[in-house]
């Protein structure tokens, strides 16, 4: 069974760090895409980040320069680095899996708030 | 980054048919696009509706489907019914590798 669970949300002032987590299960990262999808409280859908099968990274321009994201394949597991966090990146984070550039998300996210 | 436009909200009577729509700042939406849609209900996670324009995904209903109108995708409902009553959204994938979510459209049923 397809299964993805988000991790390392929490409570982090304006300027800091925190790493996202997705650990997948019933199948392999390494030959996946997978995307950071997040959702601001009230607020709509809007994609973040995706590592393709092939290791290529893509971002969108309101985390680029800021987000990382990496693929642990002995872990089935793909991170996703935030620096210098700002109030704008409160969020509830999802991780999902594209097939044919369609977006299966599983979990319920992880809420990442961004406040002094 | 594109700006993909949706209908802020649509009300429809039970029964009744709805179409709606995603357009690209950038121009023309096309099956190149991929476009995907997705419902979400308050506190849940998105639900894939449709994917590569017209394909429905694992038990969704066939009164939803999908296609190109126009220059823009398309999402319609026939037969609404209450449950119908979600936000959707719509994806499109980039040539540069990039996806971009539509600003969303709040359906009530009513």
């Amino acid at each position: 069974d397809v299964q993805l669970v988000e991790t390392g949300g929490g409570l982090i002032q304006p300027g800091g760090s925190l790493t996202l987590s997705c650990a997948a299960s019933g199948f392999t990262v390494s030959t996946n895409y997978i995307n950071w999808v997040r959702q601001a409280p009230g607020k709509g859908l809007e994609w973040v980040s995706v590592i393709y099968a092939v290791g290529s990274t893509y971002y969108a321009d309101s985390v680029k320069g800021r987000f990382t994201v990496s693929r642990d394949n002995s872990k089935n597991t793909v991170h996703l680095q935030m620096n210098s966090l700002r109030a704008e990146d409160t969020a509830v984070y999802f991780c999902a899996r594209s097939l044919l550039h369609a977006l299966d998300i599983r979990g319920q996210g992880t809420l990442v708030t961004v406040s002094s | 980054q594109p700006v993909v436009t949706q209908e802020p909200s649509f009300s429809v009577s039970p029964g009744g048919t709805l179409t709606l729509t995603c357009g690209l700042s950038s121009g023309s939406v096309s099956t190149s696009h991929y476009p995907s849609w997705y419902q979400q209900t308050p506190g849940q996670a998105p639900r894939t509706l449709i994917y590569s324009t017209d394909i429905r995904s694992s038990g969704v209903p066939d009164r939803f489907s999908g296609s190109i109108l126009g220059n823009k995708a398309a999402l319609t409902i026939t037969g609404a019914q209450a449950d119908d009553e979600s936000d959707y959204y719509c994806l499109l994938y980039m040539s540069n590798g990039i996806y971009v979510f539509g600003t969303g459209t709040r359906v009530t049923v009513l």
